[in-house]
């Protein structure tokens, strides 16, 4: 049963425009959300964060939303550029609920920025 | 380089030999993660250390699998009698604290 859902295997764009990458959780004890970025041969890079007590989070071209009422959270990216091509990952953590804040995440999307 | 590295990248073996997998986390980094990654999931969580405990443990993580942490600072993962269900790549990060995790290139293990 996965806990983080990320719906879409795939997401083309182009260059300049905005990328959204979705993700859903089903675990009502999750309360802080990540967001990794995966390059081919490398291990996951941090990418930006949110805790639950928020619904928006920036970072310079990214920002994350959270809707819990949705159990629901996004990544955008604007402007989309060549280099963003990676895999995205979603994770979660229940870190009120005693979580050592090991990480349970999703299956991944896998970003093409065209240029 | 200053952030997590594992060794080897690498490793290929038979069914049933034991490997052993070493993680070198960042210098001042207190908590470190075990994760194993198979082809089109995402990482998985196996076990964590605090300093030189291992506070927390997966079902995934088998009686083939054990984990040390002996002083603090590196880590090793050694799975006893490979399976080829054990085929992934297994990656480790480690943090100050429990919020953002930085992990390293991770170490394949492909087992014939």
């Amino acid at each position: 049963d996965q806990q983080v859902k990320q719906n879409s295997p795939s997401l083309s764009v182009q260059e300049g425009r905005i990328s959204i990458l979705n993700c859903d959780y089903t675990n009502s004890m999750f309360d802080y959300f990540l967001w990794y970025k995966k390059y081919p041969a490398e291990g996951p890079t941090f990418l930006i964060s949110i805790s639950s007590i928020k619904d928006k989070n920036e970072d310079g071209r990214f920002t994350v939303f959270l809707n819990k009422s949705a159990k629901h959270l996004s990544l955008h990216i604007v402007p989309s550029q060549p280099g963003d091509s990676a895999v995205y990952f979603c994770a979660a953590s229940a870190l009120g609920g005693g979580s050592q804040g090991n990480l349970i995440f999703g299956k991944g999307t896998k970003l093409s920025v065209k240029p | 380089d200053t952030g997590v590295s594992q060794n080897p990248r690498h490793k290929i073996t038979k069914r049933g030999q034991n490997v052993t997998f070493r993680c070198d986390p960042i210098s001042e980094h207190n908590r470190l993660y075990w994760y194993r990654q198979t082809l089109g999931q995402g990482p998985e969580f196996l076990t964590y250390f605090q300093n030189e405990a291992q506070l927390e443990k997966s079902r995934l993580l088998s009686d083939r699998f054990s984990a040390e942490r002996p002083k603090g600072s590196f880590s090793t993962l050694e799975i006893q009698r490979t399976e080829q269900g054990d085929s992934a790549m297994y990656l480790c990060a480690s943090s100050l604290n429990p919020y953002e995790q930085y992990f390293g290139p991770g170490t394949r293990l492909t087992v014939t």
